[in-house]
């Protein structure tokens, strides 16, 4: 069973261009958490996802960003016209679709994203 | 926006030692805790989930402790040995969120 994959590792982008981010989860696994990490800090939350369903996104700046986690296909999380500022590393996370709260979540690698 | 704090941010010990930090939450309205360990270069992996004030959790040589009427974890390594070095998280449930802390920094010396 692989574990949550995420791709790419590594994006580089210029400002005012767009990043996509990719996460597929762990098989039978039908919910996904997207976090940030800003250099020198932790993980923060930014979108928590069912499939098909945005269940709370309360964590993501309201413009630019754009999560979705399709019926098929991977999570994909759009960043629009980049900044600067979008420079840190995103890790998603799935678990189980019990969506309890004690669920634990499975990380992928992250991809790390620079803007120029 | 709930605020984990994790203490110290960076610890540096001798193989052998054991040592402990500390994970800070708000006590109300507690649904769960998380540890988790996350070695660099690789993904955080889960160690614990708590529920319950008093809860007591052990996997091998590292424990946790949790307390929600005060709003502390403490996480506690025995013997410590080079290959626990890595950074610890704690991350609280909250209404759909995770709230995760900066992490504990465990360097551990041969």
């Amino acid at each position: 069973n692989a574990g949550v994959m995420q791709n790419p590792r590594h994006l580089v982008r210029r400002r005012g261009q767009e990043a996509r981010l990719r996460c597929s989860p762990m098989k039978g696994h039908s919910h996904v958490y997207w976090y940030r990490q800003l250099p020198e800090e932790g993980l923060k939350f930014m979108v928590y996802l069912q499939k098909e369903n945005i269940i709370d996104e309360s964590g993501m700046p309201k413009e630019r960003f754009s999560a979705e986690f399709p019926k098929e296909g991977p999570s994909i999380l759009r960043i629009q016209q980049v900044v600067r500022g979008d420079s840190a590393a995103y890790f998603c996370a799935s678990s189980l679709p019990t969506g309890a709260y004690t669920d634990t979540q499975y990380f992928g690698p992250g991809t790390r994203l620079t803007v120029l | 926006i709930l605020n984990v704090e994790q203490s110290p941010q960076s610890l540096h010990v001798q193989e052998g030692d054991s040592t402990n930090f500390t994970c800070s939450f708000p006590s109300s309205n507690f649904y769960a805790l998380h540890w988790y360990r996350w070695e660099t270069a690789k993904s955080p992996e889960a160690l614990f989930v708590m529920t319950l004030n008093g809860d007591e959790k052990k996997k091998g040589r590292i424990s946790a402790t949790l307390n929600t009427k005060e709003g502390y974890s403490y996480l506690y390594i025995k013997g410590s040995q080079p290959e626990d070095s890595a950074t610890y998280l704690c991350t609280l449930y909250n209404f759909n969120k995770f709230y995760f802390g900066s992490g504990t920094k465990l360097n551990v010396k041969p």
